[in-house]
C-alpha cells in the first residue's frame, strides 16, 4: 500500500524568509510521481510543483523548490522569499505507475507573518 | 476561463435527502474524478472515469453514484444524504489516466448536511 506523510501539521514563517515543508512517502513501485499542491482560503487546489521520481534533479518552480531524496523517501518543499500570498494548506502527494490515483498526505498549514 | 468548474459551490440539505454536483471541464482531458475532503482536511479519491467509463470506483457506499455524460462532465449524486457525508468534494481532471499526468481540480463544492 502506498501511503503519504506529513508530520507537521502547522508552519510559520516570516515574510522574506524561506521555510521547507516535509514530507516521506512509502511505495513498493519504482515508477511514480510527486506533487505539492496548495490550498489557500479559497479551496481552490492549485499545482506548485511536481517532481518525476526517474529524475535526480530537483524540481524547481520561481521561489518553489523540492528536495527529493529517492532512498529516504522523502520530498520536501522549500518556499524562498515567503509572501504573504503563500499562506494556504499544502498537500503533497504521490501517484504511482499504473494506478493514476492520487495518494493525499495530510496537510501542512503556513502561516507567513508579516 | 473556469478550466475545472463545479455547481453548486455550496449545498445545505437536510439528512435523508438527495442531491447532485455538477462538474465540467473545458480542458480537452480524457479522465475526471472525484475527491472527498473531511472535516480534518484529508483527500481521498472516490470515483474516476475515462472517456466516460468508470476505472476507479473506491470503497465507497452506493448511495454516492458518478454519472459521466460526456467526456467533459463528469456528476455526482448521492441519495440519502447522511451526516457523515458533510464535507468538500472536489472534482479534477487530467489529460489521461497516467501517473504522469497533472490534475487539476475544481473549486470544490461544500456539502453540509444537516
Amino acid at each position: 500500500a502506498q501511503t503519504v506523510t506529513q508530520s507537521q501539521p502547522e508552519m510559520s514563517v516570516q515574510e522574506a524568509e524561506t521555510v521547507t515543508l516535509s514530507c516521506t512517502y512509502d511505495t513498493s513501485e519504482s515508477d511514480y510521481y510527486l506533487f505539492w499542491y496548495k490550498q489557500p482560503p479559497s479551496r481552490q487546489m492549485i499545482l506548485v510543483i511536481r517532481q518525476e521520481a526517474y529524475k535526480q534533479q530537483n524540481a524547481t518552480e520561481n521561489r518553489f523548490s523540492v528536495n527529493f531524496q529517492k532512498a529516504a523517501k522523502s520530498f520536501s518543499l522549500k518556499i524562498s522569499d515567503s509572501q504573504l500570498g503563500d499562506a494556504a494548506m499544502y498537500f503533497c502527494a504521490l501517484c504511482t505507475s499504473g494506478t493514476y490515483k492520487y495518494i493525499f498526505g495530510t496537510g501542512t498549514r503556513l502561516k507567513v507573518l508579516a | 476561463d473556469t478550466a475545472v468548474s463545479q455547481t453548486p459551490k455550496y449545498l445545505v440539505t437536510q439528512m435523508g435527502n438527495d442531491k447532485s454536483i455538477k462538474c465540467e471541464q473545458n480542458l480537452g482531458h480524457d479522465t475526471m474524478y472525484w475527491y472527498k475532503q473531511d472535516s480534518k482536511k484529508f483527500l481521498k479519491i472516490m470515483f474516476s472515469y475515462n472517456n466516460k467509463e468508470l476505472i476507479i470506483n473506491e470503497t465507497v457506499p452506493n448511495r454516492f453514484s458518478p454519472k459521466s455524460p460526456d467526456k467533459a462532465h463528469l456528476n455526482l449524486h448521492i441519495n440519502s444524504l447522511e451526516l457523515g457525508d458533510s464535507a468538500v468534494y472536489f472534482c479534477a481532471s487530467s489529460q489521461t489516466p497516467t501517473s504522469s499526468e497533472t490534475q487539476y481540480f475544481g473549486p470544490g463544492t461544500r456539502l453540509l448536511v444537516l
